[in-house]
């Protein structure tokens, strides 16, 4: 069975920093690429960034980009994302989710994990 | 690439038959996948490609659309579909999602 499950969420202040981490299970990590997508209270989803399948190619929203850093350790089955220069409107629900395995289809996400919360404190 | 949802808001009764469609900025041929979203929860994968059913997802829930236009349809609306539907794009990065179609229960 395929799990994702987040941990890191807190509150922290503006400013801040905080390092997100998503640990899976029931498929070969290594083969997939990963993304981070958040919702704020109340609103739509937004895309944060994605890593390919090596670690290798990483991609950001411009909302995040040059704060935010995300990476992998497929030796521990893990993907994370680093916060930095956190804003009030960082606050969201953070979800990591895994690429779909068909072909042409990547940026597909057939799985994802439940959700860690960020709250940024002004 | 933008996405447009529309409506924002639809209100449905069950065994209705209702559409969502998600409009591009620009074109982006078949890349559009939809997801639906329940309080609380993490979203689910519905189509991709535009129309292709994910699978273990009902045969009531079909996409069609490329280019710039873009639908979902649910052909008679169960209880369990209420729910917020999201379209998104993945020709390109950065990936984006429509601002989503909230359906509730008329």
């Amino acid at each position: 069975e395929v799990q994702l499950e987040e941990f890191g969420g807190d509150l922290v202040q503006r400013g801040g920093s905080l390092r997100l981490s998503c640990a899976v299970s029931g498929f070969t990590f290594r083969d997939y690429a990963m993304s981070w997508v958040r919702q704020a209270p109340g609103k739509g989803l937004e895309w944060v960034a994605g890593l390919s399948a090596s670690g290798t190619s990483s991609y950001y929203a411009d909302s995040v980009k040059g704060r935010v850093t995300i990476t992998r350790d497929n030796a521990k089955n893990t993907l994370y994302l680093q916060l930095n220069s956190l804003r009030v409107e960082d606050t969201a629900v953070y979800f990591c989710a895994k690429d779909h395995p068909g072909a042409m289809v990547r940026g597909v996400f057939d799985y994802w994990g439940q959700g860690t919360l960020v709250t940024v404190s002004s | 690439i933008q996405l447009t949802q529309s409506p924002s808001f639809l209100s449905a009764s069950v065994g209705d038959r209702v559409t969502i469609t998600c409009r591009a900025s620009q074109g982006i041929g078949s890349y559009l996948a939809w997801y639906q979203q329940k309080p609380g929860k993490a979203p689910k994968l519905l189509i991709y490609t535009a129309s292709t059913l994910q699978s273990e997802v009902p045969s009531r829930f079909s996409g069609s659309g490329s280019g710039t236009e873009f639908t979902l349809t649910i052909s008679s609306l169960q209880p369990e579909d209420f729910a917020t539907y999201y379209c998104q794009q993945f020709i390109a990065y950065p990936i984006t999602f429509g601002q989503g179609t909230r359906l509730e229960i008329k």
